[in-house]
């Protein structure tokens, strides 16, 4: 299937650390999309990044994009407590423009 | 918050009911979206409308029905759903529909079908 597929499924953290999780998908994108969701509520977006993209950063967020692996990655920097959610890739597909969502990535950042 | 309002939060409905939700954008968007999300499973794209119009149905059984009356706002008719009807049901926005825009998502409705 096309939605991305993050890799680990579950992270769990000190405060303070570093937390990274990974993203692959199987076809062409216009562009790959992070979302953060805290527990039972909407979800929030947190970086676009377009296929001739290749890093983007925002705050303590930086997101790469390997089109030739059809990969991404979300590093959190110095994470802390109300980091603790479920985050999300998307790729928004090459000739669809429709969001595929992948089941989500579980990060707890313990105090 | 986001923009994107919707009601009820929670919602408890027999298999025989009739019920529906309401979703509000109040940030000038052209696109909206219902999805459904299940307990380990990605989510899932119900509908798409974009100035109003239908753009996208993937497949949904008929006994949801969506409407769009205008561009903010977006309502998904629910009746005679099953059990495993029950989910979080999330409505999202974005500017247009075509283009790398990204979403904006309300806070859902947890729907309990019993």
């Amino acid at each position: 299937s096309q939605q991305g597929e993050e890799d680990p499924q579950a992270l769990s953290i000190q405060e303070g650390e570093n937390a990274t999780m990974n993203c692959s998908y199987k076809t062409s994108i216009n562009n790959l999309q992070w979302y953060r969701q805290n527990s039972g509520r909407g979800l929030v977006h947190l970086i676009l990044i377009r296929s001739n993209e290749r890093e983007k950063h925002s705050g303590r967020l930086r997101v790469t994009l390997d089109t030739s692996k059809k990969s991404s990655s979300l590093l959190i920097t110095a994470s802390r407590a109300a980091d603790t959610a479920s985050y999300f890739c998307a790729t928004e597909l090459y000739g669809n423009n429709r969001l595929a969502f992948g089941k989500g990535n579980q990060v707890v950042v313990i105090p | 918050e986001t923009g994107v309002t919707q009601t009820p939060r929670h919602l408890v409905m027999g298999m025989t009911n009739k019920k529906s939700l309401k979703c509000e954008q109040h940030l000038g968007h052209n696109a909206m979206y219902w999805y459904k999300q299940s307990a380990k499973k990605p989510l899932e794209l119900m509908f798409v409308y974009s100035l109003e119009e239908r753009v996208e149905n993937n497949s949904v059984p008929s006994r949801f029905s969506p409407e769009c009356p205008n561009s903010s706002h977006l309502f998904l008719h629910l009746h005679t759903l099953q059990p495993e009807d029950s989910a979080l049901y999330l409505c999202a926005s974005s500017q247009d529909r075509v283009g790398s825009y990204e979403q904006y998502f309300g806070p859902g409705t947890r729907l309990t079908v019993t």
